[in-house]
């Protein structure tokens, strides 16, 4: 499997501003996506971070709202643009398709929690 | 992909065979069918997939229909550890690309 981390691993936000949280995964990957996981909720799909190429969103976000960067294959950012209260959940990285092994297996980071005041 | 459907919750004697069940009905012929956990809010763990065949690792046993409309994930001995909300999921799988639409899952308590 692969070594996932994200930063920050929490955070309490103000109103208004944005949070950037970084992915870091440990061996080269082909694919990178990013989950929300609202609270008491399940996991949802916002994005599948592209290296050299805009995110593709899902139904129901935005690139305005949740900018994505990939600038290679082991790593990624999310922003959480001006921020409210809705917007309090479990960001989630994900990573498959890790080069030369030959995997399709997706694996989570350890996720991270925001809190919106 | 193909829906599934599994309790919201299920208890189980710590030491025991944690079976549990998963209905997928409608899986195409190309679909896998993949369990994660979550335990308390930490990201997603994998567990194990299959598509046919039944599998086993160090972790669990998935057992797949004849049919592949259903099948169930055994823990063979739970511990407290294994406390936490499973999830089940059938996905293509192509070169890394598949999309994981999560359901609520199923809570399993393991008690002492």
């Amino acid at each position: 499997s692969a070594v996932i981390s994200q930063k920050p691993s929490r955070d309490i936000c103000q109103r208004g501003t944005s949070l950037t949280i970084q992915c870091q995964v440990d061996s080269q990957v082909t694919m990178m996506f990013w989950y929300r996981q609202q609270p008491g909720q399940s996991l949802t799909l916002i994005a599948t971070a592209n290296q050299g190429s805009e995110a593709t969103y899902e139904s129901g976000f935005v690139i305005d709202k949740f900018p994505i960067s990939r600038p290679n294959l082991t790593f990624s950012t999310l922003t959480v643009s001006n921020m409210s209260p809705e917007d309090s959940s479990i960001y989630l990285c994900s990573v498959s398709g890790l080069i030369g092994r030959g995997t399709d297996t997706q694996y989570f980071g350890p996720g991270t929690r925001l809190t919106v005041l | 992909d193909a829906k599934t459907t599994q309790p919201p919750s299920m208890d189980c004697a710590e030491g025991r065979a944690a079976n549990l069940p998963c209905n997928h009905s409608t899986i195409s012929g190309n679909e896998y069918v993949y369990w994660y956990r979550q335990i308390h809010s930490q990201g997603p763990q994998y567990i194990i997939h299959g598509l046919k065949n039944n599998e086993t690792n160090e972790m669990a046993s998935l057992i797949i229909t004849e049919d592949r409309k259903s099948s169930t994930l055994i823990l063979p001995h739970a511990t407290l550890r294994d406390t936490a909300v499973y999830y089940c999921i059938v996905t293509t799988s192509l070169q890394g690309a598949q999309k994981l639409v999560f359901g609520q899952g199923t809570r399993l308590t393991i008690n002492p």
